[in-house]
Parts: structure tokens; C-alpha cells; sequence
């Protein structure tokens, strides 16, 4: 069954960086996920598509503080330069034939 | 420039009918998937369904089969959720998407909420 799972919560200090994760389940380490953003009170907002070998192509006007990665079932989010507008919750996303999968977000507090 | 406009928001009764809409501009809408999320008050973001308006296939999270239905009319560029039956539960805010496999879900339209109250 495909299932992404992430961290509910995450923190860390504003101008610090900070890497979220996202896992996709047994048997599914090739699926490539999308990565959204939603700040309070807003609709999502797509980061970026990444794929398992770590590629990946942003969504316009997403600033290069954002970056992905791959590692096995493994994604990852890195923001660097940490901004008060980027607490946010974060959610990974993936697709296959004919379904969407999304996983249960990431709130990310900027101390 | 890529753009999705969703219908206003919705303030209905349990038990009445509803159907919103997702307009589609700046691309060709009959080659892109359009999905639909539901996201409850506090809560993530729930995979509905989705639907190919070149050729109309339609698929449902098995959560909201039989609860929900989509569809699209390529000829105005416009995918629809619709309720036959709609309950307090329902309450909730809806997003459109647009997706493909080898770009993803790239652009998100800005929102539905749909309020049932008696």
C-alpha cells in the first residue's frame, strides 16, 4: 500500500536551516513526490517535484533556499535561511496509477 | 500564466445538492489531470478524486466513492465536484489541482469552502 508518512511538527531558529522528511513506504522507494507548502490561512502552494535520484524542478518563483533531495524511500525538504513566512505546514505528495497519496504534513515552527 | 478559479464559497443545508467548479486558463486543459482535495477544518490535505477532461476517465478515493461526484466540461475548461446529498460533515474547505506524471501536481487553485449548517 502506497503511504507517505512524515513528522507531524518541526522547528528551528530563524536564519538557521532545517531538513524535513518524507517516507514513502515498503516497495515504493522509485515513486517520485511533490512537496507543498501551506502557510496559515492559505491554500498549498507547490515547492517542487522530486524524484528518487534527487532531482528535482521547483515551482515559479520558489526562492533557491529551497532545495530537495533523495536517499532510498527517503525525500527530503531542506530550507536554509529560515524566514518568519516560511512557518508553514509542509506536506509530500505522490501519485500512481490513478491515485493521489498525501502525506500527514509537517508544521514547521521559526523560533 | 497557469491559472485555476474556483468557485465562491457555499453556505448550504444537510440534505441539498451541490456542485462547485475549477476553471482552467494559460494551458491546454483537455492534457491535464484535475484533482480534487478536501481539506477539513485543523486537518491535512485528503486525495479525493481525479479526473482526465480529454477523455473524461474519472478516478475516486475509494473514502469518497459513491459520496462525491466529478466531472468536467472541456469545452468551457471547467472541472466540477458535485454533491447529491450533502451533510455537516462535508464542511470543509475544497481545492482543485492540476497534475501530471512528469510534472506533478504544479498548480492549486485557491479554494472552495463549502459551510453545511442547519
Amino acid at each position: 500500500q502506497l503511504v507517505l508518512t512524515q513528522s507531524p511538527s518541526a522547528s528551528a531558529s530563524l536564519g538557521a536551516s532545517v531538513k524535513l522528511t518524507c517516507t514513502l513506504s515498503s516497495g515504493h522507494s522509485s515513486y517520485a513526490i511533490a512537496w507543498h507548502q501551506q502557510q496559515p490561512e492559505k491554500g498549498p502552494r507547490y515547492l517542487m517535484k522530486l524524484n528518487s535520484d534527487g532531482s528535482h524542478s521547483k515551482g515559479d518563483g520558489i526562492p533557491d533556499r529551497f532545495s530537495g533531495s533523495s536517499s532510498g524511500a527517503e525525500r527530503y525538504l531542506t530550507i536554509s535561511s529560515l524566514q518568519s513566512e516560511d512557518e508553514a505546514d509542509y506536506y509530500c505528495q505522490t501519485w500512481g496509477t490513478g491515485k493521489w497519496v498525501f502525506g500527514g504534513g509537517t508544521k514547521l515552527t521559526v523560533l | 500564466e497557469v491559472q485555476l478559479v474556483q468557485s465562491g464559497a457555499e453556505v448550504k443545508k444537510p440534505g441539498e445538492s451541490l456542485k462547485i467548479s475549477c476553471k482552467g486558463s494559460g494551458y491546454s486543459f483537455t492534457s491535464y489531470w484535475i484533482g480534487w482535495v478536501r481539506q477539513m477544518p485543523g486537518k491535512g490535505l485528503e486525495w479525493m478524486g481525479i479526473i482526465y477532461p480529454g477523455d473524461s476517465d474519472t478516478r475516486y478515493s475509494p473514502s469518497f466513492q459513491g459520496q462525491v461526484t466529478i466531472s468536467a466540461d472541456k469545452s468551457i475548461s471547467t472541472a466540477y465536484l458535485q454533491w447529491s446529498s450533502l451533510k455537516a460533515s462535508d464542511t470543509a474547505m475544497y481545492y482543485c489541482a492540476r497534475h501530471s506524471s512528469s510534472s506533478g501536481t504544479g498548480y492549486w487553485g485557491q479554494g472552495t469552502l463549502v459551510t453545511v449548517s442547519s
